[in-house]
């Protein structure tokens, strides 16, 4: 059964500061992975998205990389801002052989907070 | 460009009550899904639906039940509600991968947030 776990749990840091969020998988068997964010209450906003096939995907000021053989993704943020203050999930899509669904196992989050 | 569109946003049910979600995925999307996402938890997979048929099932409660239309709108029915049933609910929309074209991103709707009082 595929697990997913997220490092660190939360985490705090001034503004300005470039940050690294972990996501680890322990089935290697992955379509793809991808990133969200989650504001308090709010739904899901998809950041990124890395195919089994590639090694990082990058949009504006985030980078994500996705290591499959070790069952491991970064999520790179440069230059934090107050406004990046929210939850981060990761999420994989399981390789269905026969089947028809990208379904979603996600992460527990990491809880960001970054003091202006 | 037009997105998951989930009604209703917010709903507030009694114990026993029914209650019934719904979502209209992107247009051109064939793989619809929901998601329960607990207070502090992350979201867990109920069941997903690829061209009107169920094609996978999570964690959804016998109580719960899912079908997807015609149009592709998907509604979400829950009975006998409980207290552990308050929750936000999403729906997501993708196609199907196998396709050249198609990287498999799931698109969430905005949810919708279910309160048992």
């Amino acid at each position: 059964k595929q697990e997913v776990t997220q490092i660190p749990a939360a985490l705090s840091v001034p503004e300005g500061e470039n940050l690294v969020l972990n996501c680890s998988f322990t089935d290697s068997a992955i379509y793809n992975l991808q990133w969200f964010r989650q504001d308090p209450g709010k739904g899901l906003t998809s950041l990124l998205l890395i195919q089994s096939s590639q090694r990082e995907q990058t949009s504006g000021r985030l980078n994500a990389s996705l290591d499959k053989s070790s069952g491991r993704s970064t999520l790179y943020i440069a230059a934090s801002q107050p406004g990046d203050s929210a939850t981060y999930l990761c999420a994989v899509s399981q390789v269905e052989y026969g089947g028809a669904t990208n379904k979603l196992i996600f992460g527990t989050g990491t809880l960001l907070a970054v003091q202006p | 460009a037009a997105g998951v569109i989930q009604s209703p946003r917010h709903l507030i049910k009694e114990k026993r009550e029914t209650a019934t979600l719904k979502c209209y995925p992107i247009p051109r999307h064939d793989t619809v899904y929901w998601y329960q996402q607990g207070p502090g938890q992350d979201p867990q997979f109920l069941i997903s639906f690829y061209e009107k048929m169920q094609s996978d099932k999570g964690s959804i409660p016998d109580r719960f039940s899912a079908q997807q239309f015609s149009d592709y709108h998907s509604e979400l029915n829950m009975s006998s509600l409980e207290l552990g049933d308050s929750a936000l609910y999403f729906c997501a929309s993708s196609l199907v991968k196998g396709t050249a074209e198609n990287t498999g991103e799931l698109f969430f709707g905005e949810g919708s947030r279910l309160t048992v009082l």
